[in-house]
């Protein structure tokens, strides 16, 4: 059963920063493009990050480019976003998922930029 | 970046109705086309991949169509559980993209 556990969130002020984990367990951990999307409050989803399963390529949205970075450990089957100069708009539950078309979600973690 | 339109953006049906939900996108992507189901406070589940493919699991009431620009999301007769908000997500390029969603409510 392929399980994802997000975890790392919390509240930081604006400017702050945060480092978010997800523990994969089921499948090839290598072998997977693994994926961030967030959720604000009563919004909709939105796609965050990803990163290829051998060779690390990464991608970020628009939104989170040059202050989010996506890193993995494949020896310890799991991904990373560390977040930097955070702003009150990245609030959100954040969520890791396998793959680029999503088969598996985490439960996801909170982060609440807040003052 | 490729935007999803999705429409409606909410409807109210009852149990047992037919009920589409159709997703469009600004250029053609194929068929890398995902339908996910939302309830409160809980994570999304992937219910269709590749625009028709059933997740493993997910009942058959379940069903998408389309292909390029155009795409569909049918629940073939509606029950309790299915009340919840859908998206429409594609896969074809990055920035990955999802529609806006729709909410599905007890008419």
């Amino acid at each position: 059963e392929v399980q994802l556990l997000e975890s790392g969130g919390g509240l930081v002020q604006p400017g702050g920063s945060l480092r978010l984990s997800c523990a994969a367990s089921g499948f090839t951990f290598s072998s997977y493009v693994m994926t961030w999307v967030r959720q604000a409050p009563g919004m909709g989803l939105e796609w965050v990050s990803g990163i290829s399963g051998s060779d690390h390529n990464t991608y970020y949205s628009d939104s989170v480019k040059g202050r989010f970075t996506i890193s993995r450990d494949n020896s310890k089957n799991t991904v990373y976003l560390e977040m930097n100069s955070l702003r009150v708009e990245d609030t959100a539950i954040y969520y890791c998922a396998n793959e680029v078309r999503l088969d598996h979600w985490g439960q996801g973690t909170l982060v609440t930029v807040s003052s | 970046d490729i935007q999803m339109t999705q429409s409606p953006s909410s409807l109210s049906a009852s149990v047992g109705d037919r009920v589409t939900i159709t997703c469009r996108a600004s250029q053609g992507i194929n068929s890398f086309l995902a339908w996910f189901q939302q309830k409160p406070g809980k994570a999304p589940k992937s219910l269709i991949y590749e625009a028709s493919n059933l997740q493993s699991g997910v009942p058959s009431k379940f069903s998408g169509s389309g292909s390029g620009t155009h795409f569909t999301l049918t629940i073939s007769s509606l029950q309790p559980e299915d009340f919840a908000t859908y998206y429409c997500q594609q896969y074809n390029f990055y920035p990955l993209t999802f529609g806006g969603g729709t909410k599905v409510e007890i008419k």
